[in-house]
């Protein structure tokens, strides 16, 4: 079974700090990998798309990857309220009919403390 | 731009009765086309995707089924709902069968089932 895993959180962050989120998925094949937030109530919103080694910067988001410890973070700087979210952690991966599929994780919980 | 519509928004419905959720997409042609589930507090659970009309997988086994009648238009039907069926359901696009695109996700549907 190919799984991806994120710690459940809640995650606390004081307003204007870093907040790092974690991901490790088992499909060392997957090649593309997505950051989703999710606010209460509502549907997922993709924010960062990184396919390759290394890191991606976008606003205040990095998205970081390493394909030999199978491993993806992102990285939320000068935390804002507004950024109290479940993230998801998503990994494409190959279905036997050769169509591409993406499996999620179950979230992470973030609270941005004033 | 591409844009996904799923309705209703809100819906109760009694155990035992029929269901049918529309999704469409516009600015778009052959996407891969995605039904999850997500349980208050839990994950996304795929339910069905496809790669083209008339082409449908199923991922969990249960009362619900999936159609792709049209390119853009994936449908979600139930002859006999049941209490388990409650959830937040989800419909989602993606490129092309072979892409790594990311998905995108319409707004969801919130169905209680009495």
């Amino acid at each position: 079974q190919k799984e991806v895993e994120q710690n459940s959180g809640p995650l606390s962050v004081p307003e204007g700090a870093i907040a790092s989120l974690n991901c490790t998925y088992s499909d060392r094949g997957s090649q593309s990998f997505f950051w989703y937030r999710q606010y209460s109530g509502k549907s997922p919103e993709l924010i960062m798309s990184i396919y390759s080694n290394g890191d991606k910067e976008d606003g205040r988001f990095t998205a970081q990857l390493n394909k030999a410890s199978q491993y993806v973070s992102l990285l939320i700087r000068d935390s804002q309220p507004s950024d109290s979210a479940t993230y998801l952690c998503a990994v494409t991966t190959r279905t036997y009919s050769s169509a591409s599929k993406i499996i999620f994780g179950s979230g992470t919980r973030l609270s941005i403390r004033p | 731009s591409q844009t996904i519509h799923q309705w209703p928004a809100t819906l109760v419905q009694p155990v035992g009765s029929p269901l049918s959720l529309e999704c469409t997409v516009e600015g778009t042609s052959n996407p891969n086309l995605y039904w999850y589930r997500q349980a208050a507090g839990r994950g996304l659970q795929l339910l069905f995707y496809s790669v083209g009309i008339g082409q449908i997988s199923s991922e969990v086994p249960q009362n619900l089924s999936a159609s792709r009648p049209q390119d853009r238009q994936f449908i979600l039907s139930s002859k006999k709902l049941l209490l388990s069926d409650s959830g937040f359901y989800l419909c989602a696009w993606s490129g092309d069968r072979y892409s790594n695109q990311p998905q995108h996700f319409g707004d969801g549907t919130r169905l209680s089932i009495l």
